[in-house]
């Protein structure tokens, strides 16, 4: 069964870091370019980052260029992102989610995590 | 950047009622599109891709259509288990970003 579970979400002054983790199971993890999502309370969907299969190529949206570094670790299933100089509007679910298709760079999302709350406030 | 505009914004319909709601492009996105259905408190889910391909295991009642700058997400005749919030979002390209447009709610009329 294809799995993705996110943790590390928390409550965070503003300015403060905080590292998310996703532990995928259930598929070939190294073989699908994978990307984080977040909702904040009550809005819609935003995409945040996406990397590809390999972690050669990584993509931010421009809200989060610079502060925030989306890695992954294919030897052991698991996709990051760091999240640096936290701002009260960076407050969100964020949800890690599988490509699709594997082995291209960008694809429909098939399969999303159950999302990780990050709140940013002093 | 490309920019995905969703209308309406809230829908109110009726079990059994045909619904259609629109998406668009501010540039063509070929058929690079998705549809995401998203219920209170849960992660989206992919109903459509390719613009008009159905996803494994979703209702045939869900249909997409469209290409280049506009599209549609049509449920022929809505179901209770259908009352939810669509999103269409666009993967041509990261320009910078896989854009979401900001998404349909439709109601219980």
């Amino acid at each position: 069964e294809v799995q993705l579970l996110e943790s590390g979400g928390g409550l965070v002054q503003p300015g403060g870091s905080l590292r998310l983790s996703c532990a995928a199971s259930g598929f070939t993890f190294s073989s699908y370019a994978m990307s984080w999502v977040r909702q904040a309370p009550g809005k819609g969907l935003e995409w945040v980052s996406g990397i590809s299969p390999g972690g050669g190529s990584t993509y931010y949206a421009d809200s989060v260029k610079g502060r925030f570094t989306i890695s992954r670790d294919n030897s052991k299933n698991t996709l990051c992102l760091q999240m640096n100089s936290l701002r009260a509007e960076d407050t969100a679910v964020y949800y890690c989610a599988k490509d699709r298709v594997a082995g291209t760079l960008f694809a429909a999302s098939d399969m999303w995590g159950q999302g990780t709350m990050v709140t940013v406030s002093s | 950047d490309i920019q995905m505009t969703q209308s309406p914004s809230t829908l109110s319909a009726s079990v059994g009622d045909r619904v259609t709601i629109t998406c668009r492009a501010s540039q063509s996105v070929s058929s690079w599109l998705a549809w995401y259905q998203q219920k209170p408190g849960k992660a989206p889910k992919l109903l459509i891709y390719k613009a008009s391909s159905l996803e494994s295991g979703v209702p045939s009642r869900f249909s997409g259509s469209g290409s280049g700058t506009e599209f549609t997400l049509t449920v022929s005749s809505l179901q209770p288990d259908d009352f939810a919030t669509y999103y269409c979002q666009q993967y041509n390209s990261y320009s910078p970003g896989l854009t979401f447009g900001g998404g349909t709610k439709v109601e219980i009329k």
